[in-house]
């Protein structure tokens, strides 16, 4: 069955530490990747996509991702992170008719 | 540009009640999905509509859930009757309806639903 691993459920860190979430998925699936987050009570936002080209992809906060096909992974990295960078985020793969596969999530706590 | 909308935001019942989601995508797209999201998991998917036809409704289970969109553009999910299992929160997410899976889903804020 297609599937998208998040080895971590939780992932404390102080401010302005460098921080990774990592994110594998399993090779039946299509390697259009997404990252998500998810602010407290608030709904999924789309962080990051993989489509094709680069395999390394930024979005405008600083995060990053890179596309791994030997690895089969597509983890999410940012150099320093602030307090407003906790949350949950949700990695996910596209399996195919536009079914987005989603990982359990990591919840990022950004500690002072 | 409006967002994904989604109401009630929560909604408390008791057991073996109807309940009902509503949502209203962006304007424009013509692909809706409606998600489940379980405590501590990621959201997963019930059924997607392509216009007013469900294309995917697979992970629906329709002894007790059904969904609409008659005119292509909101939706409503139902439960009837509601059980203790179904707290969860319900998400709702449009696209434009892109060929392939390269089309980006936008989420709603979600309806936080507690069966008692």
């Amino acid at each position: 069955a297609q599937s998208v691993t998040q080895l971590d459920s939780q992932v404390p860190v102080f401010e302005e530490a460098p921080v990774e979430l990592r994110c594998n998925y399993s090779s039946s699936v299509s390697v259009y990747l997404f990252w998500y987050v998810q602010y407290p009570n608030q709904g999924l936002q789309l962080l990051l996509k993989y489509l094709s080209g680069s395999t390394l992809v930024e979005s405008i906060n600083g995060f990053e991702a890179e596309f791994n096909k030997s690895q089969t992974s597509f983890h999410l990295r940012k150099p320093s992170v602030h307090i407003s960078d906790t949350a949950e985020y949700f990695c996910a793969a596209s399996g195919g008719y536009n079914k987005l596969i989603f990982g359990a999530g990591t919840r990022l706590a950004v500690h002072p | 540009e409006a967002g994904v909308v989604q109401s009630p935001r929560y909604k408390i019942i008791e057991k073996k009640q109807p309940v009902a989601f509503w949502c209203n995508p962006i304007s424009g797209h013509n692909t809706l999905y409606w998600y489940l999201q379980n405590l501590g998991q990621g959201p997963e998917l019930l059924i997607r509509y392509e216009n007013e036809e469900a294309v995917d409704d697979s992970q629906l289970p329709k002894d007790r859930f059904s969904a609409e969109r008659l005119k292509g553009v909101d939706s409503t999910l139902k439960i009837q009757p509601a059980e203790l299992g179904d707290s969860a929160v319900y998400l709702c997410a449009s696209s434009r309806g892109l060929a392939g899976d390269a089309d980006t889903q936008y989420f709603g804020p979600g309806t936080r639903l507690t069966v008692l």
